[in-house]
């Protein structure tokens, strides 16, 4: 069974911050999600990773496969980030989530 | 495009009832996976449905079940419900089997159980 470790659990930085969210896992995966999660409950997937790095717009995500680790990066955030950001493993029992990071943007 | 559509979005029910969910996919999605969201565990893989197949399933009991039909629709049901049922139920579609694809939820449903 595949364990998920998210850091930092709480996060709150001021507008313009660089933002990194970490992710380890420890059982070799076939891809990993970065999924946004608003109050109310919608979730959006940020992106979907098996090698390297991906960009989209102001946000960064890269993956380790040696070390089993993927990072989070948001560039100059903003309030409208505020978010708890959810790593997703996939692997051969379905999807492991970590447990969120609650990240508080201020203006 | 018309995205991942879940109903109901709210029910209450009691203890000993049984509920059934809806979600219906994102045009063109063939698999269906859901999902349980509580504020203790988190988020947690129920199944996943692929042609109306269960290709996938969580570490759950057997009061959890769900199907897929045809038009890649999905029900999932929970029989003789406990009070830590009350959850979010979210359901995500993709265009294969989602290990390896995007996945796009739907808003939930919020079951309570009392």
């Amino acid at each position: 069974k595949n364990e998920v470790e998210q850091s930092p659990q709480n996060l709150t930085a001021q507008e313009g911050e660089f933002i990194t969210i970490n992710c380890s896992y420890s059982v070799g995966i076939s891809a990993l999600h970065w999924l946004q999660q608003h109050p109310g409950g919608g979730i959006v997937s940020l992106f979907m990773l098996s090698s390297g790095k991906k960009k989209h717009g102001r946000l960064i995500a890269t993956i380790n496969i040696q070390e089993k680790h993927s990072s989070l990066h948001i560039t100059a955030s903003h309030p409208r980030d505020s978010a708890v950001y959810i790593c997703a493993v996939s692997g051969a029992d379905g999807l492991t989530f970590g447990k969120g990071t609650h990240l508080i943007i201020q203006p | 495009k018309a995205g991942v559509t879940q109903t109901p979005r709210y029910l209450i029910k009691t203890r000993g009832q049984q509920v059934t969910l809806s979600c219906s996919p994102i045009s063109g999605h063939r698999s269906v996976s859901w999902y349980q969201q509580t504020p203790g565990q988190g988020l947690q893989f129920l199944f996943e449905y692929f042609s109306e197949t269960q290709r996938n399933k969580g570490n759950f009991p057997g009061r959890f079940s769900g199907r897929q039909f045809s038009n890649s629709r999905s029900e999932m049901n929970v029989s003789t419900l406990e009070l830590g049922d009350s959850a979010l139920y979210l359901c995500a579609s993709s265009l294969v089997l989602s290990g390896a694809n995007v996945l796009t939820f739907g808003a939930g449903s919020r079951l309570t159980v009392l």
